[in-house]
């Protein structure tokens, strides 16, 4: 029973443009959502999140867009750099979640100087 | 303020082993959680404890069992090890366990032969 979906398992754009990753999810009960971003050997670190009761959140040069009806949510990156690179992983919640975080299985991101 | 605390970084096992992975939450935290991260399934739940209290569980089978001392520290075990249990296993800490400020530690990385 896969809740969240990456569909995207690697994205590479070039230095500067604008980098998207998508995140699908199946449980209607997710109230936020947050985006771990991780480099190898090392562990996730907290991104950017964002509320169900917004549509948009924005933090640098880093937003995320949620469509609740789609169930769909997308960050994205501008301009990408190239530290950057690594993957990312998009992680819903809710207050029923069980103490526990539900991850997609990442997106490797890959930005080209 | 220090972070997550994971030890050993490299381990190397031979199947049929047993092996104990450490973790040393950021101090404060009470809740300790862990996660298993392979290629293939991304990163995937294991347990989270709470006050030396195991609040829920992951799918996976008994060999894996932890528990969580009364200073926060956590250990977990894995028992008649497979090679399938070859992955990087991260310990992540946070104040609650309810979703947000989960910190994650650099991982143990355990290689089964």
């Amino acid at each position: 029973d896969q809740q969240v979906k990456q569909n995207s398992p690697s994205l590479s754009v070039q230095e500067g443009r604008i980098s998207i990753l998508n995140c699908d999810y199946t449980n209607s009960m997710f109230d936020y959502f947050l985006w771990y971003k991780k480099y190898p050997a090392e562990g996730p670190t907290f991104l950017i999140s964002i509320s169900s009761i917004k549509d948009k959140n924005e933090d640098g040069r880093f937003t995320v867009f949620l469509n609740k009806s789609a169930k769909h949510l997308s960050l994205h990156i501008v301009p990408s750099q190239p530290g950057d690179s690594a993957v990312y992983f998009c992680s819903p919640h809710s207050g029923g979640s069980n103490y526990k975080l539900t991850f997609g299985k990442g997106t490797l991101l890959t930005v080209n100087p | 303020k220090a972070g997550v605390t994971q030890t050993p970084r490299y381990l190397i096992k031979t199947r049929g082993q047993q092996v104990t992975l450490s973790c040393s939450p950021i101090s404060g935290h009470r809740s300790v959680s862990w996660y298993q991260q392979t290629p293939g399934q991304g990163l995937q739940f294991l347990f989270e404890y709470f006050s030396e209290t195991q609040r829920n569980k992951g799918n996976f089978p008994g060999r894996f069992s932890g528990r969580q001392f009364s200073n926060s520290r956590s250990e977990m075990n894995v028992s008649t090890l497979e090679l399938g249990d070859s992955a990087l296993y991260l310990c992540a800490s946070s104040p609650e366990g309810t979703g947000y400020g989960y910190t994650f530690g650099s991982g143990t990385r355990l290689t089964v032969v």
